[in-house]
């Protein structure tokens, strides 16, 4: 199946800095990525929907100045918090789009738990 | 109504017994159709696909579709331990690629 990975698995860090955290589909290309937040007991969040050489498309109610999403390539998609805070914490996943007829199967990478101290 | 309507659960079911678990939706634009599975602490796995009405068959997971009636299903035959985890339905809301989410059903299956 299609594989997608994501680092760091974990990170914690203080207060008012900022992290960035990868996601690559390894063994196919994909033209869309998406990310997504979960906390504790609750279903997943979208944040924001990657393409791949364009602007990220933010769900309402997500800041974009503070959830920096950069598509470069067709195989890679980052995310940056910037000013994390202690509410930023949370467990964030993305997940890629393969195939292009519209079949929208996405393959999930295994996540990244943010601690902000 | 939320988009997408699940059972929280917990369902509970002894080991070797049929876990049925049930989804509705509101979008009528959705034309596909995803189980995904989360073990607690994990990131979502996908397990099912499905875009046609009717049933589709893989080992001992059978997804069932009705799009008149905006319902999709997943049968776990043969439950085993492995099987406890959350179950996420998911639409797919048409080319955007973006998945509808529900809150998902927490199946336990016990020894």
């Amino acid at each position: 199946g299609a594989v997608v990975s994501q680092h760091p698995s974990w990170v914690i860090c203080k207060s008012g800095t900022s992290v960035k955290i990868e996601c690559r589909s390894l063994d196919f290309q994909a033209t869309t990525m998406f990310w997504y937040r979960q906390f504790p007991k609750q279903s997943l969040m979208l944040m924001a929907t990657s393409n791949e050489g364009s602007k990220a498309t933010y769900e309402q109610g997500v800041e974009k100045d503070k959830f920096l999403i950069n598509h470069a390539s067709l195989t890679l998609s980052t995310l940056t918090v910037t000013s994390a805070h202690p509410e930023d914490s949370s467990f964030y996943i993305c997940s890629a789009r393969a195939g292009t007829s519209g079949t929208n199967e996405q393959f999930f990478g295994p996540g990244t738990r943010l601690t902000v101290l | 109504q939320k988009e997408v309507e699940q059972n929280s659960g917990p369902l509970s079911v002894p080991e070797g017994a049929i876990a049925s678990l049930n989804c509705t939706y509101s979008d009528r634009v959705s034309q596909s159709f995803f189980w995904y599975r989360q073990y607690s602490g994990k990131s979502p796995e996908l397990i099912m696909s499905i875009y046609s009405n009717g049933d589709k068959e893989d080992g001992r997971f059978t997804a069932q579709l009705n799009k008149a009636s905006q319902y999709v299903s997943l049968l776990i035959r043969d439950s085993q331990p492995s099987d406890s985890a959350t179950y996420l339905c998911a639409p797919g809301g048409g080319n955007t690629g973006k998945l509808i989410f529900g809150q998902g059903t927490t199946l336990q299956v016990k020894p």
